[in-house]
C-alpha cells in the first residue's frame, strides 16, 4: 500500500528555522510535493521534487532522497504567519486512474 | 484565470434538503476532484473526474452525487446527508491526474 509520515506537530520560534520531515511508501514514485493550509483556509501547493536534492523557493526549500524514501521541507526566517498545517504529498497511479494521496500533516506553531 | 472558486462558501442544511456544491476553474484542467476535509485532519478523497469522466469513487455513500457538465465545472449534489458530514468540502483541479493540485477556497457545510 502507499502511506507517508509525518510528525504532527512542531513548534519553533520566530526568525529561527524548522525543518518538517517526511517518508513514504509507495509502490512507483513520480515525486513528493508539500502543501500549506492556514485554518480555514484551503491548501496550497508550495513545492515539488521529482528529483533528488534541494529546491529553493524564497525562504522554503524542499528536499528529497529517493534512495530513502524521504524528504523535508526547511522553513527559515520564520515569520508568524508561517503558522499553518503542512501537508507532504505524493501521486500514486492505480490500474485504471491516478489520484494524490496527503500525509496526515504536521501542524506548524511559531512563537514570538 | 488562475484560481478555482467555489460555491457557496457556507451552507447550512436539514437533513432532509437537497442541495449542491459548485466548483470551477478556467485553468484548462483536465482532472477535477473533490475533498472533505474535518478539522486538524488531511483532506480525505472523494472523487476524481478525469476528461469529464468519474475515474475514482472513494466509496462515498450514495447520498453524494458528483457530476461534471462540462469541463470547467464540478459539481457536487448532496441529498439526505447526516451531521456527521458536517465539514469543509474542497474542490481541486489539476492539468492531470498526478500533477500539482490547486484549491478552491472551499464549501464549508453544517447539516443539521
Amino acid at each position: 500500500g502507499q502511506s507517508l509520515e509525518q510528525p504532527s506537530e512542531v513548534t519553533a520560534v520566530e526568525g529561527a528555522i524548522v525543518q518538517i520531515n517526511c517518508t513514504y511508501q509507495t509502490s512507483g514514485f513520480y515525486g513528493l510535493s508539500w502543501y500549506q493550509q492556514h485554518d480555514g483556509g484551503a491548501p496550497t501547493f508550495l513545492s515539488y521534487n521529482a528529483l533528488d536534492g534541494l529546491e529553493e523557493t524564497g525562504r522554503f526549500s524542499s528536499f528529497l532522497s529517493r534512495s530513502d524514501s524521504y524528504g523535508y521541507l526547511l522553513l527559515q526566517e520564520l515569520q508568524m504567519k508561517d503558522s499553518a498545517s503542512y501537508f507532504c504529498a505524493v501521486p500514486v497511479t492505480g490500474s485504471s486512474a491516478s489520484k494524490i494521496i496527503f500525509g496526515s500533516g504536521t501542524r506548524l506553531s511559531i512563537r514570538p | 484565470d488562475t484560481e478555482v472558486t467555489q460555491t457557496p462558501k457556507h451552507l447550512v442544511m436539514g437533513m432532509t434538503n437537497k442541495k449542491s456544491l459548485k466548483c470551477e476553474q478556467h485553468m484548462g484542467h483536465r482532472a477535477m476532484y473533490w475533498y472533505k476535509q474535518k478539522a486538524k485532519k488531511p483532506p480525505e478523497l472523494m472523487f476524481v473526474y478525469s476528461y469529464e469522466k468519474l475515474s475514482i469513487n472513494e466509496s462515498v455513500p450514495s447520498r453524494f452525487s458528483p457530476e461534471c457538465p462540462n469541463s470547467s465545472l464540478l459539481n457536487l449534489h448532496l441529498h439526505a446527508l447526516q451531521p456527521e458530514d458536517s465539514a469543509l468540502y474542497l474542490c481541486a483541479s489539476s492539468p492531470g491526474a498526478t500533477d500539482t493540485q490547486y484549491f478552491g477556497p472551499g464549501t464549508r457545510l453544517t447539516v443539521l
